[in-house]
């Protein structure tokens, strides 16, 4: 009953170094997404992929970068982190196609200094 | 464009008080989708509704209710004879002919004891 799953839980980085979040899905779901959460801003999305793949940009993927490694795995990487990066990230998934729920993973707090 | 406004920040209540949240949306598309989701203490997103344009069927399900109102563009969501349980954080998400949410800022609700 897992569901999507990303790891780290929590995670404090220095301002430059890199790290990635991953996320995998039991679902046999098409889509997967990488959001961020901001505080008074809500969700954003950063990137998404529509199948195995394809990658897209969402509507803040500057400084981020993403592979959709296989159907069940999506990897959001920052390859020099700023504090601006600080946020808590959430992967997600979905069937795919115009309307169908998306399931979200527990979130990643992730901290630049 | 697409759009979601949320316009209530934040909320209290006392325990067993109803109370309506409240989202408005933008969209120039006739087909799209509205979700609601609540993120609880622990920081999860949990799917609570979804509903279709073209279904304007209000929806119970136990103590929450969803009424769906195209004519004001609004999709809003009471809570009757609220609990401490349901102290969260609600967003209101759009999507249309994508599978990409588009997330209101989101309503903290606090229920007291």
């Amino acid at each position: 009953n897992a569901g999507v799953t990303q790891t780290p839980k929590f995670q404090v980085l220095k301002t430059g170094q890199s790290m990635t979040l991953q996320c995998a899905q039991d679902m046999n779901h098409n889509s997967m997404y990488w959001y961020r959460q901001d505080p008074g801003m809500g969700l954003r999305l950063i990137y998404y992929s529509a199948s195995e793949g394809t990658t897209d940009k969402g509507e803040v993927p500057n400084g981020y970068n993403v592979s959709r490694l296989n159907k069940r795995e999506f990897s959001l990487r920052l390859e020099s982190a700023a504090p601006s990066q600080t946020s808590v990230y959430f992967c997600a998934s979905s069937q795919g196609g115009s309307g169908n729920t998306i399931y979200f993973g527990e979130g990643s707090w992730l901290t630049v200094v | 464009a697409q759009k979601v406004t949320q316009a209530q920040t934040e909320i209290s209540v006392v325990e067993k008080e109803d109370v309506t949240l409240d989202c408005v949306y933008e969209t120039r598309d006739t087909t799209y989708y509205l979700f609601w989701y609540k993120q609880p203490p622990s920081g999860e997103l949990v799917f609570l509704i979804r509903r279709n344009s073209f279904d304007e069927q209000n929806e119970i399900s136990g103590r929450y209710s969803w009424n769906f109102q195209k004519s004001t563009s609004s999709f809003n969501f009471t809570i009757t004879a609220s609990q401490v349980v349901d102290s969260a954080v609600y967003f209101c998400a759009l999507s249309e002919d994508t599978d990409k949410l588009i997330f209101g800022t989101g309503t903290r609700l606090q229920v007291f004891p």
